[in-house]
C-alpha cells in the first residue's frame, strides 16, 4: 500500500526554528509537495522537491532524500501566523497525489 | 479575483437526499479535482478530470459523480446522502509547470464546502 507518515502535532516558540518530517512509501515517485492549511481554510502550495537536496524559499526550506523516502520542511524565525497544518504529499507513478494527514503546528509566544 | 470558487460554503441536509456542489476556476487550468477531507484531516482524492480523461478513485461510492459542463467547471453530485459523507469537500485545479527540467502541477484549492448530513 501507499503511505505517508507525519507527526500529528508539534509545538514551537515564536522566533524559533522547527523541522517537520515526512516519510513515504509509494508506488513510484514523481515529486514531493508541501502545503500549508490554516484551520477552516484551503491548503496552499509551499514547495516542490523532485531531486535530492534542499530547496530554500524565504523562511521556509524543504529537503528531500529519495533513497530514504524522507523529506522535511524547515520553518525559521517562526511567527504566530505560521500556526497551521502542514501537509506532505507525494506524486506516485500514476502522477496521482498521495497525501499525509498533516502536522498541526502550534506556535507559542 | 477568486481563482477557484465553490458553492455552497456550508451544506446541511438530511440522510437520503441528493445534493450538488459547484466548482469554478478562472485560472485556465486543464485539470480539476475533487477531494474529501474527513474529521481526521486526511485529504483523499475522489476524482481528477481534464477534457480528455476522468480518473476515479475506486474507493469512491458510485453515489458520487462529477459533472463537467466545460473546462472551467467541475460539479459534484451526491445521491442518497449518508451520515459518513459528512466532511469538507475541496475542489482544486492545476496546470502543468516546470522546474529545473521537471514537470509538476501546483494545485490551487477552493475554499471548501462543509457538508453535514443529519
Amino acid at each position: 500500500g501507499q503511505n505517508i507518515d507525519q507527526p500529528t502535532e508539534m509545538t514551537a516558540t515564536e522566533g524559533a526554528i522547527v523541522q517537520i518530517n515526512c516519510t513515504y512509501q509509494t508506488s513510484g515517485f514523481n515529486g514531493l509537495f508541501w502545503y500549508q492549511q490554516h484551520a477552516g481554510e484551503a491548503p496552499t502550495f509551499l514547495s516542490y522537491n523532485v531531486l535530492d537536496g534542499l530547496e530554500e524559499k524565504g523562511r521556509f526550506s524543504s529537503f528531500l532524500s529519495r533513497s530514504k523516502g524522507y523529506s522535511y520542511l524547515l520553518l525559521k524565525e517562526l511567527q504566530m501566523k505560521d500556526s497551521a497544518s502542514y501537509l506532505c504529499a507525494v506524486r506516485d507513478s500514476n502522477y496521482q497525489l498521495i497525501w499525509g494527514a498533516g502536522t498541526k503546528l502550534i506556535i507559542k509566544p | 479575483d477568486t481563482a477557484v470558487s465553490q458553492t455552497p460554503k456550508y451544506l446541511v441536509t438530511q440522510m437520503g437526499n441528493d445534493k450538488s456542489i459547484k466548482c469554478e476556476q478562472n485560472l485556465g487550468h486543464d485539470t480539476m479535482y475533487w477531494y474529501k477531507q474527513d474529521s481526521k484531516k486526511f485529504l483523499k482524492i475522489m476524482f481528477s478530470y481534464n477534457n480528455k480523461e476522468l480518473i476515479i478513485n475506486e474507493t469512491v461510492p458510485n453515489r458520487f459523480s462529477p459533472k463537467s459542463p466545460d473546462k472551467a467547471h467541475l460539479n459534484l453530485h451526491i445521491n442518497s446522502l449518508e451520515l459518513g459523507d459528512s466532511a469538507v469537500y475541496f475542489c482544486a485545479s492545476s496546470q502543468e509547470g516546470y522546474s529545473g527540467g521537471f514537470s509538476y502541477n501546483e494545485q490551487f484549492f477552493g475554499p471548501g464546502t462543509r457538508l453535514t448530513v443529519l
